[in-house]
């Protein structure tokens, strides 16, 4: 299995509304990384996890909670958007945090209403 | 400071014909480089990647890249584009220390039947 899966594809939310992004990889990588891009723009790095621990964070609003329960999983909390936050989140990983290939997800579409 | 310069912000090429895109780094060292191709709404793939040996590298969907360190570059090339390469094409270098991704602003390419 040489693939990252990220649900839900789609989502929609109000600003009050509390979701959680999901990604999930089965190569045996240990870490994880979260991504944000905006049309037409490179991904912005958000977050990085190495060994389930976080390694980085790029001074992230709180409004957005990265977690990983366990090794193959990381989740993105979010809660209290703004309108600005509708973009595309991308979830990667590889095999270790270091001078590694990065294998990206398909992205969650978000809209923030 | 590590940056990626991708000089071309659009191109268009017709079926069949051949086509480079650009990529300027600016590191210190060795660089690790890597190009990306994103097709709308979707994630990153790895089309190719330099970490050191032979400049000349191949890489899936016949694309191949040369590293030149005198240029301090990493030019991505195809010979006969296909309809199915339009997208957005992105350079990326590992920075050192942090290991994080810089990438380059994009190139997206159009193909015309």
């Amino acid at each position: 299995d040489t693939e990252v899966t990220q649900t839900p594809k789609h989502l929609v939310m109000g600003m009050t509304n509390k979701k959680s992004l999901k990604c999930e990889q089965h190569m045996g990588h240990r870490a994880m990384y979260w991504y944000k891009q905006k049309a037409k723009k490179p991904p912005e790095l958000m977050f990085v996890y190495s060994y389930e621990k976080l390694s980085i964070n790029e001074s992230v609003p709180s409004r957005f909670s990265p977690e990983c329960p366990n090794s193959s999983l990381l989740n993105l909390h979010l809660h209290a958007l703004q309108p600005e936050d509708s973009a595309l989140y991308l979830c990667a990983s590889s095999h270790v945090q270091g001078v590694n290939e990065q294998f990206f997800g398909p992205g969650t579409r978000l809209t923030v209403l | 400071a590590q940056s990626v310069t991708q000089p071309d912000i659009h191109i268009t090429v017709s079926e069949g014909a051949s086509l480079e895109l650009r990529c300027n780094y600016s590191y210190g060292a060795t660089p690790y480089l890597f190009w990306y191709v994103q097709s709308p709404g979707q994630g990153l793939q790895l089309l190719l990647k330099y970490f050191s040996g032979d400049t000349l590298v191949q890489g899936i969907k016949g694309f191949e890249a040369e590293f030149k360190r005198s240029q301090s570059s990493f030019n991505l090339r195809k010979p006969s584009v296909h309809w199915s390469d339009a997208a957005e094409y992105f350079c990326a270098v590992v920075s050192s220390g942090t290991y994080k991704y810089i990438f380059g602003t994009g190139t997206r390419l159009k193909v015309l039947a």
